[in-house]
């Protein structure tokens, strides 16, 4: 079975503070992680995936197979980040198809 | 064409009604997704249709009923529903299965 754990619900932190949203995995097989997120009245989008490496938005995103995470980070919160942030995972390579989402963290970012 | 549309936005019905949503893209996907996400809640994975084959149910009872009637749409047909059935409903898309493109959901309310 894949799993995937969000500790937090609520993450509030002022702008120009750093961010990580923190997220857990398991999973038998090889995975492959993605941060998913919902801004205020706009649809559910990929934010990152942990195959491309890349940097958007300003956020990072490592996979850590040794402790299983995929935390999510910025250095500097904007308040336009405010948004639902989903962790998800797809495991490779027999549960290829199905995406599962962990339960999301709120981010609030304060003025 | 780069965007999954979910028709209709809201939906209202009683138990006894039978009623459909729908679910339409353009960007040559072959993998087609219908979750169902309750408030406070993550997307929860209900069928993946694959080149138009049903591929993955996740035990969604029978009254939800999906159909794929070809690479660009795909259906989710409601009959004898319960209110706790009441919910939001996204359709996504993928290439090879990646990346997930979710439309904006459609609204149901089960009086």
């Amino acid at each position: 079975a894949q799993r995937v754990t969000q500790p937090e619900k609520l993450l509030s932190v002022f702008k120009g503070a750093p961010v990580e949203l923190k997220c857990n995995y398991s999973y038998s097989g090889s995975p492959e992680l993605f941060w998913y997120v919902q801004y205020s009245r706009q649809r559910l989008q990929l934010l990152l995936r942990h195959i491309s490496r890349e940097s958007i938005k300003g956020f990072t995103a490592d996979l850590n197979k040794g402790e299983t995470s995929f935390h999510l980070k910025k250095p500097f919160a904007q308040e336009e980040d405010s948004a639902m942030y989903y962790c998800a995972l797809r495991g490779l390579p027999g549960g290829y198809q199905k995406v599962t989402f962990g339960i999301g963290t709120k981010l609030q970012v304060i003025p | 064409d780069t965007e999954v549309t979910q028709t209709p936005k809201h939906l209202v019905m009683g138990m006894t009604n039978k009623k459909s949503l729908k679910c339409e893209q353009h960007m040559g996907h072959r993998a087609m997704y219908w979750y169902k996400q309750k408030a406070k809640k993550p997307p929860e994975l209900m069928f993946v249709y694959s080149y138009e084959k049903l591929s993955i149910n996740e035990s969604v009872p029978s009254r939800f009923s999906p159909e794929c009637p070809n690479s660009s749409l795909l259906n989710l047909h409601l009959h004898a529903l319960q209110p706790e059935d009441s919910a939001l409903y996204l359709c996504a898309s993928s290439q090879d299965f990646s990346e997930l493109f979710f439309g904006e959901g459609s609204r149901l309310t089960v009086l």
